[in-house]
């Protein structure tokens, strides 16, 4: 087992401007969820995909976007970067999106994004 | 869309039995409740979850009530090392799939 690897692992964005933030996922493991967790605050779920197709989001408008590839890494995008989007940014894999939470579910060190 | 609430922070001594209270009142028949813990500059780590019964791992102890309105997680002999946030997470169905819900979690301070 590899882990969870995320890059990079800190990143200033300057407001309007566009980021990709990068997860390889735990060998093996076929759905990769995104977090994002602002300071002093509990993760906030972004999107879930499963095998390259988005299966669940949370409440983020477009502009934050994901892809998922046949390796099973993944990418998350945002565009128009707003003050607001500074934050840690999490990736967690697991083997299956049914029961994602279950001891296969893996989360990274995170992606330390500020947008200034 | 069942949400879990939990005290801000609570103090435990060393080598006493933490016990983390969390509510979710509106879970609904078929969520799970996952803990998991945060420590510093870390990712989230799993710790245990549970339907309906009460649940025992190497790391914790996991106490549903009856109703399923709210559970308990205990660390039967805490140490320095579980000083960290603690988060009560369900996870709710929606269209196309899911979404997980963290609350703002307990922080644990465990104190020599």
């Amino acid at each position: 087992e590899t882990g969870v690897t995320q890059s990079p692992t800190h990143l200033i964005k300057t407001r309007g401007q566009q980021v990709t933030l990068r997860c390889s996922s735990q060998s093996g493991h076929n759905t990769v969820s995104w977090y994002q967790q602002a300071l002093g605050q509990g993760p906030q779920f972004i999107f879930q995909y499963y095998r390259e197709e988005e299966n669940g989001r949370g409440n983020f408008p477009p502009r934050f976007s994901g892809l998922q590839f046949p390796n099973y890494s993944s990418e998350l995008n945002v565009n128009a970067l707003e003050l607001d989007d500074s934050a840690l940014y999490l990736c967690a894999s697991s083997l299956a999106w049914d029961r994602v939470f279950d001891y296969g579910y893996t989360f990274g060190s995170g992606t330390r994004l500020t947008v200034v | 869309d069942a949400k879990t609430t939990q005290p801000p922070s609570m103090d435990c001594a060393e080598g006493r039995a933490a016990n983390l209270p969390c509510n979710h009142s509106t879970i609904s028949g078929n969520e799970y409740v996952y803990w998991y813990r945060q420590i510093h500059s870390q990712g989230p780590q799993y710790i245990i979850h549970g339907l309906k019964n009460n649940e025992t791992n190497e790391m914790a102890s996991l106490i549903i009530t009856e109703d399923r309105k709210s559970s308990t997680l205990i660390l039967p002999h805490a140490t320095l090392r579980d000083t960290a946030v603690y988060y009560c997470i369900v996870r709710v169905e929606a269209t196309g799939g899911f979404k997980t819900i963290f609350g703002a979690g307990t922080r644990l301070f465990v104190k020599a």
